[in-house]
């Protein structure tokens, strides 16, 4: 079974700029979640998605959104992107809400210049 | 609100010998997970170890246990014939699903180097 797909691997934008990453979940799994990972934040929870519903959301401004497609893809979007906003986004999938596993990608790499 | 604190920034072992992570979290929830995950370079979190709260006994998993002190809400990771494949960053992590809301709190990591 393919693991979590996360694309692009790497991203450079400038201030101002929008961005979209992309996730493709374990197949069968139904609930995508996104997180920013800092070195001085760590890691942050942005939010989930079951079923194409947003059900949990992190503390960050309305700048971040995302969405979750039919087949369990989701998008996170990042609009006016600011010199903060650089980090490593993790996409992690699991079969449904109350189950506790999660399965990670390895992340897309956005640098804001 | 739930935090998890790890106080070691940084640690080092050598090859074959034994080292213990720190991990301390606080949560007012009675039914909850914790984890220790494992990101080595290649950036993707690798779940190394997983402990129900309600389990009194420690988990395993071949050279990984953890020593899970529920009153002290203490959850340390101990890594026993350390190898250089087990240099990454851990993290340690708690799941609490409350009123319809789940949750996975991360510490702030141990970058751990495994010396030949």
């Amino acid at each position: 079974k393919a693991g979590v797909t996360q694309t692009p691997r790497y991203l450079i934008k400038t201030r101002g700029q929008q961005v979209t990453l992309s996730c493709s979940p374990i197949s069968g799994h139904r609930s995508v979640s996104w997180y920013q990972q800092t070195p001085g934040q760590g890691l942050q929870f942005l939010f989930e998605y079951f079923s194409e519903t947003q059900r949990n959301k992190g503390n960050f401004p309305g700048r971040f959104s995302g969405r979750q497609f039919s087949n369990s893809r989701s998008e996170m979007n990042v609009s006016t992107l600011e010199l903060g906003d650089s980090a490593l986004y993790l996409c992690a999938s699991r079969v449904g809400t109350g189950n506790e596993k999660l399965f990670f990608g390895s992340g897309t790499q956005l640098s804001v210049l | 609100a739930q935090t998890v604190t790890q106080s070691q920034p940084e640690m080092s072992v050598q090859e074959a010998e034994t080292v213990t992570l720190s991990c301390t979290y606080d949560t007012s929830e009675s039914n909850y997970y914790l984890f220790w995950y494992k990101q080595p370079p290649s950036r993707q979190m690798i779940l190394v170890i997983r402990q129900e709260a309600y389990k009194q006994q420690n988990a395993t998993e071949n050279r990984f246990s953890v020593n899970f002190q529920k009153a002290a809400k203490s959850f340390s990771l101990k890594i026993s014939d350390s190898q250089l494949g087990d240099t990454a960053m851990y993290f340690c992590a708690c799941y609490i699903s409350q009123g319809g809301s789940e949750k996975l709190v991360f510490g702030k990591g141990t970058k751990l180097t495994v010396n030949p």
